[in-house]
């Protein structure tokens, strides 16, 4: 048990609509990063925030935002959802801001029919 | 533009024997590396890092070289058992404050017994 937590495990939902995937990190990590996993690809790097701040952004469509609240739990917010945006989206986190392993949680399977 | 590449998708090796993975990137910005081990329906999960100060660094049955000239990393299971089975992603990032951890696409890695 990595000690991060996402919900929900698995969510169907049809195009045009918005879902949002919540994140909570290790207890005392600062660090909370998103990525995406379509089929059997790479985790392609979304965001990440340090402390309630957006630190670094990746190919993260317009559609998509995300934040961290000041509890640290993470929102990721997708929207006007298209078929392409079914995929596994996982959640990570770190104690720091930089130079320090990832601690994953097991993912949202996101469903998009 | 894919920044790290694991360049074989699947590798079959016999238990006990040596399985060695292997990952290429191209930013000579990267000084961390990473690899971790995701099995279905889990998240990723930390193996070993190495920095580029090293060229070596060890852990139990896991070893990760670090090739900088080449700018080729590969990690070394040895003796491989059948828990093994897995895929392997291996990340980069740099220290040069880009806050993000680029992923390679993986390899799935089949020990048999």
């Amino acid at each position: 048990d990595s000690g991060v937590t996402q919900t929900p495990k698995h969510l169907i939902t049809a195009t045009g609509q918005r879902v949002t995937l919540r994140c909570s990190p290790r207890s005392g990590d600062l660090s909370v990063y998103w990525y995406q996993q379509s089929l059997d690809q790479g985790l392609q790097f979304l965001i990440h925030y340090y402390n309630g701040e957006e630190r670094a952004k990746g190919n993260i469509l317009e559609r998509f935002s995300a934040q961290q609240f000041p509890d640290l739990h993470s929102e990721l917010n997708l929207s006007s959802l298209e078929l392409g945006d079914s995929a596994l989206y996982f959640c990570a986190s770190s104690s720091s801001l930089w130079g320090d392993t990832l601690h994953f949680g097991n993912g949202t399977r996101l469903t998009v029919t | 533009d894919q920044q790290v590449k694991q360049n074989s998708p699947s590798l079959s090796v016999q238990e006990g024997r040596i399985s060695i993975l292997n990952c290429d990137y191209t930013n000579s910005m990267f000084d961390y590396f990473l690899w971790y081990k995701k099995y279905p329906a889990e998240g990723p999960t930390f193996l070993i890092s190495i920095s580029s100060i090293k060229d070596k660094n060890e852990d139990g049955r896991f070893t990760v070289f670090l090739n900088k000239s080449a700018k080729h990393l590969s990690l070394h299971i040895v003796p491989s058992q059948p828990g093994d089975s897995a895929v392997y992603f291996c990340a980069a990032s740099a220290t040069s404050g880009t806050y993000k951890y680029i992923f390679g696409t993986g390899t799935r890695l089949k020990v048999l017994a």
